[in-house]
């Protein structure tokens, strides 16, 4: 069954520093999203993206955050200058996005957990 | 906005028991419902998911789940639960109709006394 692919597993990372976390989405599919998860909270909603552009993101995703799809498979979540808070589990998914059943396949990856220090 | 609410924190069974994870969202459109197991520490497992057809989907490990529209919810069933049954489960609820995000619980802890 396709997968999605993040990697590392496991960040970290000085707290000012820049960080990137790469997903690789199941190719065909055309929306992608990122979700954090702070330790012993609920998921939450991050951004979603769609032909190369925003197309929602939470308040949680300020200007701290961006997203890129740099070449044809991998879609990545930059954070600028990482604040202890943004310790987290972060999960990449993505969708089919086309057709009647258009989250129909909508799939996760294991996740990358950053920790801030 | 669509919501989910998973009323239970946290429960405890005893393993061979019956189990019963209560899962009730709030959407305005058709919804497409899934239920996730996460252990300590790991990424999100799909057990089951709803889309359409019959309200009662089977999953992995022994789950399933029944969809009740008329209650608005999905919870999720086990006859008989296992040691390694302990885990944090998450319900969640999506679109059908366009692609957009997932909204989760806040999870119920699930812990299997001896």
């Amino acid at each position: 069954e396709p997968e999605v692919t993040q990697t590392p597993s496991h960040q970290v990372t000085q707290m000012g520093q820049e960080v990137i976390l790469r997903c690789v989405p199941i190719s065909n599919h055309l929306y992608f999203y990122w979700y954090r998860q702070i330790l012993g909270q609920k998921v939450e909603f991050l951004v979603s993206f769609y032909n190369n552009e925003i197309s929602e993101k939470s308040e949680i995703f300020d200007d701290q955050f961006s997203v890129e799809r740099p070449d044809g498979s991998n879609f990545t979540l930059k954070i600028r200058s990482t604040k202890l808070e943004d310790s987290a589990m972060y999960f990449c998914a993505s969708s089919p996005g086309t057709g009647g059943n258009r989250n129909y396949g909508y799939t996760f990856g294991s996740g990358t957990r950053l920790t801030v220090v | 906005a669509q919501s989910v609410t998973q009323p239970d924190i946290h429960i405890t069974v005893s393993e061979g028991a019956s189990l019963e994870l209560r899962c009730n969202y709030s959407y305005g459109a058709t919804p497409y419902l899934f239920w996730y197991v996460q252990s300590p520490g790991q990424g999100l497992q799909l057990l089951l998911k709803y889309f359409s057809g019959d309200t009662l989907v089977q999953g992995i490990k022994g789950f399933e789940a029944e969809f009740k529209r008329s209650q608005s919810s999905f919870n999720l069933r086990k006859p008989s639960v296992h040691w390694s049954d302990a885990a944090e489960y998450f319900c969640a609820v999506g679109a059908q109709s366009s692609a957009s995000k997932i909204i989760f619980g806040s999870g119920t802890r699930l812990s299997i006394r001896p």
